[in-house]
């Protein structure tokens, strides 16, 4: 079946810009998970939804970014006013419900110059 | 959830077993271990997980110590295509998330 898809798969911005990033997960499950991966880092939690429970944002790294969930489905990442230090790979995972197994999509590669 | 310690690079030559040791001696009981693997420029690829019993699916193996403190995942013949970073993980069934390490970079060699 399908997997978890990202879109886009890179994105090129100038600093100060907002970007959106787009995760659909696999379909039926109801936790999503994005995380950031720096250049030769390991992954960095950043925001989980499960069904229709308030978020935890936890992980995010400033109030620059958010994330929404529409319809328990597709989620979306913002990030305003973008700083070079935001250049990373963003991942979008989604399980089945929490704390099984997470299923990762390809991920977008996000450069703010 | 319990901090994970691996070898930051290993090398297999192809057709081998490939052994990659994960050190988890703070685990709890109630702690599984994962096994995901990233090849460059992906998103983390699962690969299995089990709490006290050895695991085996059509990826790999996973042998945990009947004291839990650590656990070898083995790919029975590895493939150029296994050239990875391979992340062990300690996650409880009360995590939200998972705590990803730096890995093993694992190189199979023609």
């Amino acid at each position: 079946g399908a997997g978890v898809s990202q879109s886009p798969s890179n994105k090129v911005t100038e600093k100060g810009k907002d970007v959106e990033l787009r995760c659909d997960p696999i379909s039926g499950h109801t936790a999503l998970y994005w995380y950031r991966q720096s250049l030769g880092q390991g992954l960095e939690f950043l925001i989980y939804f499960q069904g229709n429970s308030a978020p935890d944002k936890s992980g995010l790294p400033s109030d620059r970014f958010s994330a929404e969930r529409t319809g328990g489905s597709v989620s979306t990442l913002t990030i305003q006013r973008t700083q070079q230090e935001d250049s990373a790979v963003y991942l979008c995972a989604s399980s089945p419900s929490a704390y099984e197994t997470q299923y990762f999509g390809p991920g977008t590669r996000l450069l703010v110059l | 959830d319990a901090k994970t310690t691996q070898p930051p690079s290993m090398d297999c030559a192809e057709g081998r077993a490939a052994n990659l040791p994960c050190n988890h001696s703070t685990i709890s009981g109630n702690e599984y271990v994962y096994w995901y693997r990233q090849i460059h420029s992906q998103g983390p690829q699962y690969i299995i997980h089990g709490l006290k019993n050895n695991e085996t699916n059509e990826m790999a193996s996973l042998i945990i110590t009947e004291d839990r403190k650590s656990s070898t995942l083995i790919l029975p013949h590895a493939t150029l295509r296994d050239t990875a970073v391979y992340y062990c993980i300690g996650r409880s069934n009360t995590g939200n998330q998972f705590y990803f390490g730096t890995g093993t970079s694992l190189t199979v060699i023609p």
